[in-house]
């Protein structure tokens, strides 16, 4: 079993949809749980940092974390095109400043 | 602000020959720094990283070396390149600073073929 699973898609989805984006993981140790996006032929850039369980909103981003289910959960509120890109979730198991295990990532489609 | 700083930007290179890829931060001290390579289809996967000036940590046994010369310069580099080298190069910074969280930042990224 890898350490993070992540569905590559791709997932395509019409504008002004919800997204639902999900990474499950192994070891219940994990602590602190990271979203990014990238856009093609870009670096990674932060979009959501979490610790522990609960929730987590900015803007039309909602991050999720169920640590009793190893599962965490990126959510995109009335999507746009804009949104279109590869999302990785990672997580860690102490602070961020340590290496980080990164899942596959999710292409996502928002068409106009 | 923090910057994190990569080049080339783009390198074709033929087997064989070698490589420096040069990655820069600006604007904290001290920062833990990463390279990762990213195959298509394949995710990110980490290389080194370096918590200090001479200080590195090798994750995949593999023809490529680093090194970090000063406080916020991390290089990587090869002797002689494969075919299987090719791919999306990043580097990475993390560490206490105004206004970020205590993970990873990356750079922009140097695309590397190999032919």
């Amino acid at each position: 079993q890898k350490e993070v699973e992540q569905d590559p898609g791709p997932l395509s989805v019409p504008e002004g949809a919800i997204v639902s984006l999900n990474c499950t993981y192994s070891n219940s140790a994990f602590q602190y749980f990271m979203w990014y996006r990238q856009y093609s032929r870009k670096g990674p850039e932060l979009l959501m940092y979490t610790y522990s369980s609960g929730n987590k909103e900015d803007g039309r981003f909602t991050a999720q974390v169920d640590k009793s289910s190893k599962y965490i959960s990126l959510f995109i509120r009335d999507s746009q095109p804009s949104d279109s890109a590869t999302y990785l979730c990672a997580m860690s198991f102490n602070s961020g400043n340590t290496p980080l295990v990164f899942g596959k990532g999710t292409r996502l489609s928002v068409i106009a | 602000s923090q910057t994190i700083h990569q080049w080339p930007a783009t390198l074709v290179q033929p087997v064989g020959s070698p490589l420096s890829l040069e990655c820069t931060v600006e604007g904290t001290s001290n920062p833990n720094l990463y390279w990762y390579r990213q195959a298509a289809g394949r995710g990110l996967q980490l290389l080194f990283y370096s918590v200090g000036i001479g200080q590195i940590s090798s994750e995949v046994p593999q023809n490529l070396s680093a090194s970090r010369p000063q406080d916020r310069q991390f290089i990587l580099s090869s002797k002689k390149l494969l075919l299987s080298d090719s791919g999306f190069y990043l580097c990475a910074w993390s560490g206490l600073a105004q206004g970020y969280q205590e993970t990873q930042y990356f750079g922009p990224g140097t695309r590397l073929l190999v032919l």
